[in-house]
């Protein structure tokens, strides 16, 4: 399977501050990731689809503005939360697609956010 | 309404022991069914993925079914080793063109020695 990576693993900032997540595949070409959110014993949760080249598709309920995806290259995705709160605390999460039958979807690592 | 629901919540057994995870999911139309093993802190690894017609599914210990018919799954762990300790979650891909992922709460396993 796409391995895949996340920087940073863990990042602490403080209330209304940015902070940028990349979500990288080592060894595919990915026109399509996917970020999750997972808050702590819930499972996870789309929050939108990165497209390679063009704007993404944010699920119903989260905010574009806030949530900036850019998906420049077919290997790096970032996400940025903006202005930072504490309730955006929580396990953010990136997928890539494999374009398979299956569909297969290969995940990220994780990244803990913790705002101050 | 979309949903994977699954039991229990969560789950401790011995080292050595067997153990069957469940999954009941509302899901349609359906694509494929796939078991997840998440440990602490990291992202979901793919154990399993089956489609409409694949009963069962072996990856090593692992062995999931699937009854299309009542629409339930089982995840089985055979012979559970201390590094089984993970959370088990079970996702179903709806079909059409969006292929989502609908995501169960997952099964919290312990195996203690």
């Amino acid at each position: 399977g796409a391995v895949v990576s996340q920087h940073p693993s863990r990042v602490i900032c403080k209330s209304g501050t940015s902070v940028k997540i990349e979500c990288r595949s080592l060894d595919f070409q990915a026109t399509t990731m996917f970020w999750y959110r997972q808050f702590p014993k819930k499972s996870l949760m789309l929050m939108a689809t990165s497209n390679e080249g063009s704007k993404a598709t944010y699920e119903q309920g989260v905010e574009k503005d806030k949530f900036l995806i850019n998906h420049a290259s077919l290997t790096l995705s970032t996400l940025t939360v903006t202005s930072a709160h504490p309730e955006d605390s929580s396990f953010y999460i990136c997928s890539v697609a494999s374009g398979s039958h299956y569909n297969e979807q290969f995940f990220g690592p994780g990244t803990r956010l913790t705002v101050l | 309404k979309n949903q994977v629901e699954q039991s229990p919540q969560s789950l401790i057994i011995l080292e050595g022991k067997n153990c069957t995870l469940q999954c009941n999911y509302t899901v349609s139309p359906f694509s494929n069914l796939r078991w997840y093993k998440q440990d602490t802190g990291r992202g979901p690894v793919s154990l399993t993925i089956m489609t409409f017609s694949e009963n069962t599914k072996s990856n090593g210990r692992y062995t999931a079914t699937l009854d299309a018919d009542t629409k339930q799954s089982s995840l089985h762990i055979t012979a559970s080793q201390l590094s089984d300790s993970a959370s088990y979650i079970c996702v179903v891909s709806a079909g059409g063109a969006t292929n989502k992922l609908i995501f169960g709460t997952g099964t919290l396993l312990a195996v203690q020695p």
